[in-house]
């Protein structure tokens, strides 16, 4: 089992409406969990960290995290043409260093 | 503006050469990463570095090493290229010691497309 996982996508959602990205993890002791974002062709870049239990919002974003289940997720509201991208989530566990999924595309069409 | 910058954006290379990529971060970072990103396995750790002199192994250090001399600089080498190592290379640094805190960002470099022919 990986230890991050997410679906690769593409999912796709039309303007205006709410994306919701999803990943499970393996390891039960992660601490922080991590949302970036990278355009094609481009760096990652952080857009959401978390790491209690519930909701964090910041702006058109909320990351949501259950450790009970080991899963985080990102809802992007309102999303727009320019939130197409690939969606990283990462996580620091037993080792101090962060462990990425394969990330999920997202398209949002016109 | 913080920068870390990695010194080639595509580099073409021959089976069996020495291969140096070269990172430098201006934010007097602590830790330094190299990873490897490619289609389908997302971002893989090759090695990192919370000190000058001191580096991790990651997840998948094989057939690499490492060189952290000064703080701001971490080079990473490719002492035999091989076809399998053709991929993405990002250099991302971080402050916070050994241990990445709660809310540490990763700042990435542009990352180095190798090609190994």
């Amino acid at each position: 089992q990986k230890e991050v996982e997410q679906n690769s996508g593409p999912l796709s959602v039309p303007e205006g409406a709410i994306a919701s990205l999803n990943c499970t993890y393996s390891d039960r002791v992660s601490q922080s969990f991590f949302w970036y974002r990278q355009y094609s062709g481009k760096s990652p870049e952080l857009i959401m960290s978390i790491y209690s239990n519930g909701d964090k919002e910041d702006g058109r974003f909320t990351a949501q995290l259950n450790k009970a289940s080991q899963y985080v997720s990102l809802l992007i509201r309102d999303s727009q043409p320019s939130d197409s991208a690939t969606y990283l989530c990462a996580l620091t566990g037993t080792a101090s260093k962060l462990t990425f999924g394969t990330g999920t595309r997202l398209q949002v069409t016109l | 503006d913080v920068k870390v910058t990695q010194s080639s954006r595509y580099l073409v290379k021959r089976t069996g050469e020495k291969v140096f990529l070269e990172c430098v971060q201006d934010m007097d970072h602590e830790n330094m990463f190299w990873y490897r990103q490619d289609p389908g396995l997302g971002l893989r750790l090759i090695y990192f570095s919370y000190d000058v002199k001191m580096k991790e192994k990651g997840d998948i250090p094989e057939g690499y090493s490492v060189s952290r001399e000064k703080k701001e600089r971490f080079s990473l080498i490719l002492e035999s290229a091989s076809t399998n190592q053709t991929s993405m290379y990002l250099c991302a640094s971080t402050s916070g010691g050994a241990v990445i805190a709660t809310n540490e960002k990763l700042f990435f470099g542009s990352g180095t497309q190798l090609s190994v022919l």
